[in-house]
């Protein structure tokens, strides 16, 4: 079945910088990748997603992008803010099945 | 719009006993609803897929006379938990998907479970 790795665990930037997180999934057919963003105690919220017909996808601070052949994808975001601190969380489902496989999650450190 | 709701948010009950989470998409029709674990500081775990009208694909490991769904309209699916043990104790949360052919899943808010 479908497996997804993400790294790194914990990420600790600047306020300012940009930040980078990358994902990889074992089953080709995956076509659909989110991105979620969690804060502590509180829903994962749908931050940006990108499907396997496409690159790069791009909103505002956030993109996100795939590498089909490879199999990752990554997401980054630029002039991290504060309030961009949570834990992320990157999945992948493949073609009629809609089931999330999710990474393990990337807590990212705004610090200013 | 996409809005999923969960109720209640926060459940504390003596072991033994049975608890009842609902889980309701409140401006669209959640063809699918999966629910799911989360123990702190870890992913979330899918514990099992719900159809609407159908019975639940549980995954492998969770017990499905334990943790009872139903899914018995397109807005609304319950999560019993049966004979709570601390063991239990966890985050749920719920997610849906709408009927539109997309692969988007929205998150209900969670409801904190802890059996004393």
């Amino acid at each position: 079945g479908e497996n997804v790795e993400q790294h790194p665990s914990t990420l600790s930037v600047q306020e300012g910088d940009s930040a980078v997180i990358k994902c990889t999934y074992s089953d080709s057919a995956s076509n659909y990748f989110p991105w979620y963003k969690q804060e502590l105690g509180k829903r994962p919220q749908l931050i940006i997603d990108i499907r396997s017909n496409v690159g790069e996808k791009k909103d505002q601070r956030i993109a996100v992008t795939l590498n089909k052949t490879a199999k990752h994808f990554s997401l980054h975001i630029t002039e991290t803010q504060p309030e961009d601190s949570a834990v992320y969380f990157c999945a992948a489902s493949g073609v009629g099945n809609y089931q999330l496989i999710w990474g393990a999650g990337t807590k990212l450190i705004i610090k200013p | 719009g996409a809005v999923v709701s969960q109720h209640p948010s926060w459940v504390i009950c003596k072991s033994g006993t049975s608890v009842k989470i609902e889980c309701r998409s409140l401006d669209f029709q959640a063809t699918t609803m999966f629910w799911y674990r989360q123990f702190p500081k870890q992913s979330l775990m899918l514990m099992a897929t719900s159809n609407e009208g159908s019975k639940a694909t549980y995954e492998q490991g969770v017990e499905k006379d334990k943790f009872l769904i139903n899914h018995a309209s397109l807005t609304l699916s319950t999560l019993t938990v049966t004979s709570a043990h601390p063991e239990d104790s966890s985050f749920y949360i719920c997610s849906a998907r709408d009927g539109t052919g997309t692969d988007t899943q929205y998150f209900g808010p969670g409801t904190r479970l802890t059996v004393l």
